[in-house]
């Protein structure tokens, strides 16, 4: 089992509140991603990280923010919450092998997200 | 148009059966091709992960990418009640990140 945390698990939060989730991994890896998935619907990447100080937007538009201070924690942040919102969020890590170009990506457990 | 095209399903087959699972693709530069499951509530497992065209087995699963037709597919023998998930196609074109499809929601019945 992957070593990938996400907290909370599940959130149900009112409009305009700000909250961040939480995602660590202990395996070291250099890379972490995060994804917004709705029922049924393809995982969409929104923001992902190629190390320490290093933080990209995905192909999904996104009103999140992340930071990267610590290779091992790659928290997500919605300033003011709306229903919108509500998705599942789905953090991710891998590490990148130039060999092989092989990147496994490892995922938590999602947190499910509701904006009242 | 999606990148990554995969039939919703669900898909329900009676214990023992052999599974097809399919994704089409139209970026002719993914090279790189995956397999996810994921258990209600839980995230995405890495099932099976292949390079370029051919087939690559692994237990009951047998994962085969025809790049000449944009198409990818998952075989399941033998299948389980265990292996009802959601089944995600992923693939992407060298080093940049993963573009999925929307997943075949599969059911075996025992």
């Amino acid at each position: 089992e992957a070593d990938i945390y996400q907290t909370p698990r599940y959130l149900v939060i009112g409009t305009g509140k700000k909250i961040t989730l939480e995602c660590s991994q202990t395996m070291g890896h250099d890379k972490m991603y995060w994804y917004q998935q709705d029922p049924g619907m393809e995982l969409h990447l929104i923001h992902y990280s190629y190390g320490v100080n290093s933080t990209e937007k995905g192909d999904l538009s996104s009103e999140s923010t992340v930071s990267r201070i610590r290779t091992e924690h790659f928290p997500l942040t919605l300033e003011s919450a709306r229903p919108s919102h509500t998705s599942q969020y789905l953090c991710a890590s891998s590490e990148y092998t130039e060999l092989t170009s092989y990147n496994e990506q490892f995922f938590g457990p999602g947190t499910r997200l509701t904006v009242l | 148009q999606k990148e990554v095209e995969q039939d919703p399903g669900p898909l329900s087959v009676p214990e023992g059966a052999i599974v097809s699972l399919n994704c089409t693709y139209s970026n002719s530069a993914f090279q790189y091709f995956m397999w996810y499951r994921q258990y209600s509530r839980k995230g995405p497992e890495l099932l099976m992960y292949t390079y370029s065209s051919g087939n690559k087995e692994d237990g009951r699963f047998t994962a085969q990418v025809d790049k000449s037709s944009k198409y990818i597919s998952l075989f399941i023998r033998d299948s389980q009640p265990s292996d009802s998930a959601t089944y995600l196609c992923a693939m992407r074109p060298g080093r940049r990140a993963l573009t999925f499809g929307s997943g075949t929601r599969l059911q075996v019945q025992p």
